[in-house]
């Protein structure tokens, strides 16, 4: 269990709104990443972070935004949702003990855009 | 570029059968390969993880995996199915670039094991 919370775990918004999903650890990881999954899609990368004030663009990047001013709380903002947004969000921490580096995963965020 | 395979969306066995999930994956350097599982509307969970410091790895719930680097696989197997092995695996290739580290995953492939 790496401390990893994201609120909310559900939310059902309308088509044009802005929506912010939260993800929270609580042991200082570096890395953090939110991914969205789909069916036949896997997980994949939206934004990334490598620090506070440092993020990058996944290969999903457009319609978010990604914000982390303080080390334990990386936001994913939706400007305006669509309907191609509905999805289960998932944020991620990178491990940074050992050599393997392995991810662990929040619970996860159903969003449904109307 | 790295890339990884998954090349069944969906496999069946009867309880009690060994269980074969196949990956391919596709790297400029030497990977670090990962196999996690996701139950229905849970979170994901880490299996076991390929690091080089042996090829064949064992993780969790009795799975093992072995990475082959003359087939570019890696290959999840379990001797015997359970019930509680029904869920979605996917396969992971971690990616290291200068300042940075993402991880690409497969499509996924959904496990049923029937009684």
């Amino acid at each position: 269990d790496a401390g990893i919370t994201q609120s909310p775990r559900h939310k059902v918004t309308e088509t044009g709104t802005p929506v912010t999903l939260r993800c929270h650890q609580t042991e200082n990881h570096r890395y953090m990443y939110w991914y969205r999954q789909d069916p036949g899609h896997g997980l994949r990368l939206i934004h990334y972070s490598y620090g506070v004030k440092d993020t990058d663009k996944g290969e999903v990047s457009d319609g978010y935004s990604v914000s982390r001013s303080k080390t334990e709380d990386f936001l994913l903002t939706l400007e305006s949702a669509t309907s191609s947004q509905t999805s289960v969000y998932f944020c991620a921490i990178r491990g940074d003990r050992g050599f393997s580096y392995e991810q662990y995963f929040g619970p996860g965020t159903r969003l449904t855009v109307t | 570029a790295q890339s990884v395979t998954q090349l069944d969306s969906h496999v069946s066995v009867s309880e009690g059968t060994p269980v074969l999930l196949r990956c391919n994956y596709s790297s400029s350097y030497s990977p670090s390969l990962f196999w996690y599982v996701q139950h229905p509307n849970k979170g994901l969970q880490l299996l076991l993880k390929y690091t080089s410091a042996a090829t064949l790895v064992k993780g969790i719930n009795g799975f093992e995996a072995e990475f082959k680097k003359s087939e570019t696989s890696f290959h999840l197997t379990k001797p015997s199915a359970h019930m509680s092995d029904a869920a979605e695996y996917f396969c992971v290739v971690s990616v290291s670039l200068p300042g940075t580290y993402k991880y690409i995953f497969g499509t996924g492939t959904r496990l049923k094991v029937l009684a």
